[in-house]
């Protein structure tokens, strides 16, 4: 069955630092893999994804996302945290037949410190 | 607004009361799914549709849950016989079916309390 791991909790970063939150997965076929951002009392935001192509997609808000499909991975990135950053981030994949429908992962809560 | 809506945002119910929510899609999208979050956690799969047809059910979902899509266009979410775990944020999201642009948004939820 399809599955998403995020490791970590939560993440802290100070401010101009870079980030980064971490993002394993397993599926059937080739992933489609997916990562949104979700504020306090907000909806879940789509922030980028990986459908083929380039193993480096850029999104929203500077952020970018590194596909590793050796060690099944899809870590989160930005060069520079901003406080405004923080919020909770969840992984997601989409896979092929049986694992076609999109899971989430636990959520990392990415705390920017000032 | 052309986004994913949810209705109602809010609802009280008593236990053992059954409740039924809805979720109109963003209107080219074919696929519509429903998840569950509780506080700080992950939106948990509950079921998804692609048009009318449901194409899968958490095995983790009890029988009192059920789900339809009838016109492939907006879908209900109904919980018979109402328990205080099934307190939580229920929310829809829908997407393309395939290709490119297969990334699924969300609405804004129904947060449920059952008292």
């Amino acid at each position: 069955a399809q599955s998403v791991a995020q490791p970590e909790d939560q993440v802290n970063v100070a401010e101009g630092n870079p980030l980064t939150v971490k993002c394993t997965y397993s599926v059937s076929g080739n992933p489609y893999l997916f990562w949104y951002v979700q504020y306090p009392n907000r909806g879940l935001q789509f922030l980028l994804k990986y459908i083929t192509g380039d193993n480096l997609v850029k999104g929203s808000y500077g952020f970018e996302a590194e596909f590793n499909k050796s060690q099944t991975s899809f870590h989160l990135k930005k060069p520079s945290a901003l406080v405004s950053d923080s919020a909770l981030y969840f992984c997601a994949v989409r896979g092929k037949g049986r694992d076609d429908k999109i899971i989430f992962g636990k959520g990392t809560r990415l705390h920017i410190l000032p | 607004d052309t986004g994913v809506s949810q209705d109602p945002r809010h609802k009280i119910t008593k236990r053992g009361q059954n409740v039924t929510f809805r979720c109109d899609p963003i209107s080219e999208h074919n696929r519509l799914y429903w998840y569950r979050q509780t506080l700080g956690q992950g939106p948990e799969f509950l079921t998804y549709f692609q048009n009318e047809a449901q194409l899968e059910k958490s095995r983790l979902l009890s029988d009192r849950f059920s789900a339809e899509r009838p016109k492939g266009s907006f879908s209900t979410l109904e919980i018979q016989r109402t328990e205080q775990g099934d307190s939580a944020m229920y929310l829809c999201a829908s997407s393309r079916g395939g290709g490119l642009n297969t990334e699924a948004f969300f609405g804004q939820g129904t947060r449920l309390t059952v008292v």
